[in-house]
C-alpha cells in the first residue's frame, strides 16, 4: 500500500534553533517527492521537487533532501513567520500526501 | 483574481441532504484534483481530471462522491445523502499538467463542509 509518514507530528522551535522533519516514503511508481506548507485555513503551497536521491533544493531558510527512502527538510535559524504546516508527497500522477508535521517557532 | 477559486467558503448541511462543491482552476490549467482533508489528517485523494482524458476516481470514497468538469474549467464536487464522516474540508487544486511532471499543484483555500 502507497504510504508517506511524516516526523515528528509538532514540532516546537525557538527563533535561531535549527532542526529537521522527516518524510519515509513507500510509494509505488514514484515520480518525485515533493514538498508543501500550509498556513492555518490556507490551501498547501508548493516548496520543492525531489526527483532523485541525493538531490537537494533550497529556498531561504529551507533545504530539502532525498534518499531512496526518506526525504528531509531542514530548516536553518528559523523565524516565527516560517511557523506552518509542512506536508510531504510523493507519487505519480496522484499524489499521496503525508499528515504533516506542525512546526511553531517562538521568538 | 488569479488563483484557484473554491465555493462556498463554508457549509453546514443536515445528514441526508446533498451538496455542491465548486472548483474554479487558474486558466488555461489542464489538470484539475480535488482532496479531502480532516481535522489533523493529510491530504486525501478523490479526484482527478487531465484535459479531454478519463478521470481519475480511484480516490472518491463512495458512490455518494462524484465529480464533473465542464468544458474543461469549472469542476463541481457533489456528495449525495451526506453522513457526519463527510465532515472535512475539500481541497480543490489545478495545475498546467498532471503532478507527476512537476509535482506543483495550486490549492485553493478549501469548502469546509460540516455536516450535522
Amino acid at each position: 500500500e502507497d504510504q508517506v509518514t511524516q516526523s515528528p507530528e509538532a514540532l516546537r522551535l525557538q527563533e535561531g534553533e535549527s532542526s529537521s522533519l522527516n518524510c519515509s516514503y513507500t510509494v509505488s511508481g514514484l515520480r518525485g517527492l515533493f514538498w508543501y506548507r500550509q498556513d492555518p485555513g490556507k490551501g498547501p503551497e508548493f516548496l520543492f521537487t525531489l526527483y532523485s536521491a541525493g538531490e537537494e533544493k533550497e529556498k531561504e531558510r529551507l533545504k530539502a533532501t532525498l534518499t531512496k527512502k526518506e526525504s528531509f527538510l531542514h530548516i536553518t535559524a528559523p523565524k516565527p513567520e516560517d511557523s506552518a504546516t509542512y506536508l510531504c508527497a510523493g507519487g505519480y500522477n496522484k499524489l499521496i500526501f503525508g499528515a504533516g508535521t506542525r512546526l511553531a517557532v517562538h521568538p | 483574481g488569479a488563483g484557484v477559486s473554491q465555493s462556498p467558503s463554508n457549509k453546514v448541511t443536515e445528514k441526508g441532504k446533498d451538496v455542491e462543491l465548486r472548483c474554479d482552476p487558474i486558466s488555461g490549467h489542464t489538470a484539475l484534483y480535488w482532496y479531502r482533508q480532516s481535522l489533523g489528517q493529510g491530504l486525501e485523494f478523490l479526484i482527478y481530471f487531465q484535459g479531454n482524458s478519463a478521470p481519475d476516481k480511484s480516490g472518491l470514497p463512495s458512490d455518494r462522491f462524484s465529480a464533473e468538469r465542464t468544458g474543461g474549467s469549472v469542476s463541481t464536487l457533489t456528495i449525495q445523502r451526506t453522513q457526519q464522516e463527510d465532515s472535512a474540508v475539500y481541497l480543490c487544486a489545478s495545475s498546467p499538467r498532471l503532478a507527476g511532471n512537476t509535482g506543483e499543484l495550486f490549492f485553493g483555500e478549501g469548502s469546509r463542509l460540516t455536516v450535522l
